[in-house]
């Protein structure tokens, strides 16, 4: 079993819906929580970073924790062409110096006009 | 932009040679981080270097293998390429919260 999961994708949506993606972990050592957004042959974006468990908002963007079941969400509101991209979730025990990232696969999301 | 810079952009080499891929840190971060991707993957922790000392290694052989300068920039060099060598390698510099990448160097071993 990977120490990170995510939902196999791809998915496509039309324009204005909301998207959830989602992510499992099977470390409970971890605890500071990202989301990153790659757009296709660049390098990963930071999009959402929280730590421990509880909701963050930024713009359309939520990322939920929950470490109780292991597992983390994003969504999307009010999705765009320009969110095609892929997502991928990304954690680690420690910070700064210490920091390992452990990412999940990736989804690639396609949001139709 | 990240100010994380990579060169060169791609590469293509032959098996069994030798790869020197380099990595500009964004200003004041003093700790960097090397990835492997896979294409359809998420990447992979290769190291990690914090002033100058390698400060965590992940599932990578020996033949991987870094640098880190005293201007923070950085050097991971691959040995006896393998095809499976193929990958976006990833450069990223870390703030004390979390760690924010360059574009990466696109790498074909053939």
């Amino acid at each position: 079993q990977k120490e990170v999961e995510q939902d196999p994708g791809p998915l496509s949506v039309p324009e204005g819906a909301i998207v959830s993606l989602n992510c499992t972990y099977s470390n409970s050592a971890f605890q500071y929580f990202m989301w990153y957004r790659q757009y296709s042959r660049k390098g990963p974006e930071l999009l959402m970073y929280t730590y421990s468990s509880g909701n963050k908002e930024d713009g359309r963007f939520t990322a939920q924790v929950d470490k109780s079941s292991k597992y983390i969400s994003l969504f999307i509101r009010d999705s765009q062409p320009s969110d095609s991209a892929t997502y991928l979730c990304a954690m680690s025990a420690l910070t700064g110096a210490n920091s390992k990232l452990t990412f999940g696969k990736g989804i690639t999301l396609s949001v139709r006009p | 932009e990240t100010g994380v810079t990579q060169s060169p952009t791609h590469l293509i080499k032959t098996r069994g040679q030798q790869v020197t891929l380099r990595c500009s840190s964004q200003s004041g971060h003093n700790t960097v981080s090397w990835y492997q991707q896979a294409l359809g993957q998420g990447p992979q922790f290769i190291f990690q270097y914090y002033r100058e000392e390698e400060n965590g290694r992940g599932n990578f052989p020996p033949r991987f293998s870094g640098l880190q300068f005293p201007n923070y920039s950085s050097e991971l060099n691959v040995n006896a390429l393998e095809l499976d060598d193929s990958a976006l390698y990833l450069c990223a510099s870390s703030t004390q919260e979390t760690q924010y990448f360059g574009p990466g160097t696109r790498l074909l071993v053939l």
